[in-house]
């Protein structure tokens, strides 16, 4: 059975920190690895990270997978208010009808105080 | 949005009841997924389908059935509702490699 797991699972820091989100995955057949967003409605897609070492960046978010390790971190500098939100790791599956079939991690609950 | 409807939004309803949550899409797309999501536990697949007509259990599937008479339309019932199935129901849609969502529904079974 395919298994993600997240690090914290929650995170209390003032605007202006840096904080760095942990998942792991354990997953039969992996496609690719992706983090979301969820504020108080819908998750909503931030990147898409299938090879090793490559970084991907947004603005003050970005994120790198280790397939070795099986994980991936996601990296927020500056944080601002705005950040405060549910951040979700989720890990594709490659197989069959299976294909892109995800299974998510807990999710992280980040808290940016002013 | 990737076009993506539920209805209803919010819904509550009494144990026992049959309750149907639409998911509408209006771009064609081939996969369709219904997840639920509870405190602790993320977003978890209920069933999913690949086209009209072809379904396939997800990790909690259990209480749920699905159909897919046309490709816009995904239909999850829950045959007997539960108190167990309160939750917010989220709909997907595949596009390339990344799933997007809709709104969501949150369903209070009392």
């Amino acid at each position: 059975e395919d298994k993600v797991v997240q690090s914290p699972l929650s995170l209390v820091v003032h605007e202006g920190d840096t904080v760095t989100l942990n998942c792991s995955y354990e997953v039969t057949n992996f496609r690719s690895l992706l983090w979301y967003k969820q504020e108080k409605k819908a998750p909503t897609f931030l990147f898409m990270l299938t090879s090793s070492g490559i970084e991907k960046k947004s603005g003050r978010l970005s994120s790198i997978l280790d397939k070795k390790e099986l994980s991936s971190i996601l990296n927020i500098t500056a944080t601002q208010t705005g950040d405060s939100a549910i951040y979700l790791c989720a890990v594709a599956n490659a197989g069959g009808t299976s294909y892109g079939k995800l299974t998510f991690g807990q999710g992280t609950i980040l808290t940016v105080h002013p | 949005d990737a076009g993506i409807t539920q209805s209803p939004r919010h819904k509550v309803t009494e144990t026992g009841t049959p309750v149907t949550l639409r998911c509408h899409q209006t771009e064609n797309h081939r996969y369709m997924y219904w997840y639920r999501q509870d405190p602790g536990h993320g977003l978890r697949l209920i069933h999913y389908s690949y086209g009209v007509k072809d379904t396939d259990k997800g990790e909690v599937s259990d209480g749920y059935s699905v159909s897919r008479s046309k490709t816009e339309d995904f239909l999850l019932t829950l045959e007997s509702a539960t108190s167990s199935q309160t939750s917010v129901y989220f709909c997907a849609i595949r596009e390339e490699d990344t799933q997007y969502f809709g709104p969501g529904t949150r369903l209070t079974v009392l």
